[in-house]
């Protein structure tokens, strides 16, 4: 089966830098895909990684290790819009390709 | 200029009634998605088309009911509705695999509330 741990809430301060862990299992691993979600809005793709490593795309970075089932991403200079809940996804192949989503983490940036 | 569109946006209903929603993509992808997300903002794939065929169908009720007229346009009907489908229901799409961008883009939403 799949399983997809996130974090539920995190707490940073406006112009810090905060990690959100997202730790997977699944048979086909195709992809990781973090999104971005304000209340009330669609996701928004953030970024993508299906090679170990990290991408880097503005203040936004993505990690990822497939041995040890663990990406994270890492958001620097902290703008109080930043305060979303941001969704680790999986794409399984052995599934279709379909998308299977964490619970997200809800990020509140603070002045 | 809106890629992926649904409408309505809000739908509120009583239990027992008929409804559908629709969803239209002007990106020329193949791909098409369904996803329910319920008040603790998990999301859940339903529904996948490509090409308007049927590819992944998670287990839904059969009340549900997705239809595909061509590969821009998925639609969701749901009969006899009950109070646990209220949620917010996303469309989505995705490009055909070999390009080099293949996140999904999701639609506004709509935000179904039974009563």
């Amino acid at each position: 089966g799949q399983n997809i741990d996130q974090p539920t809430e995190m707490t940073a301060t406006e112009g810090a830098i905060v990690q959100i862990n997202c730790t997977y299992q699944t048979s086909g691993f195709n992809g990781l895909f973090w999104y971005q979600q304000h209340a009330g809005e669609a996701p928004t793709f953030l970024s993508y990684n299906v090679l170990d490593g990290l991408e880097e795309k503005g203040r936004f970075s993505s990690f990822l290790s497939r041995s040890k089932g663990y990406s994270y991403l890492l958001l620097k200079e902290l703008q109080m819009k930043d305060s979303a809940s941001y969704l680790c996804a999986v794409r399984d192949r052995n599934q279709g390709g379909k998308l299977i989503f964490g619970q997200g983490t809800e990020l509140s940036v603070k002045p | 200029d809106t890629a992926v569109s649904q409408t309505p946006k809000y739908l509120v209903t009583q239990m027992g009634n008929d409804k559908s929603i629709k969803c239209e993509q002007n990106l020329g992808h193949d791909t098409m998605y369904w996803y329910k997300q319920d008040s603790k903002k998990f999301l859940k794939i339903m529904f996948s088309y490509n090409n308007k065929e049927l590819i992944i169908n998670e287990t839904v009720p059969n009340r549900f009911s997705p239809k595909s007229p061509d590969k821009a346009h998925l639609n969701l009907h749901i009969n006899s509705l009950e109070l646990g489908d209220s949620a917010v229901y996303f469309c989505a799409s995705s490009p055909p695999p070999g390009r080099t961008t293949i996140e999904q883009y999701f639609g506004p939403g709509t935000r179904l509330t039974v009563t």
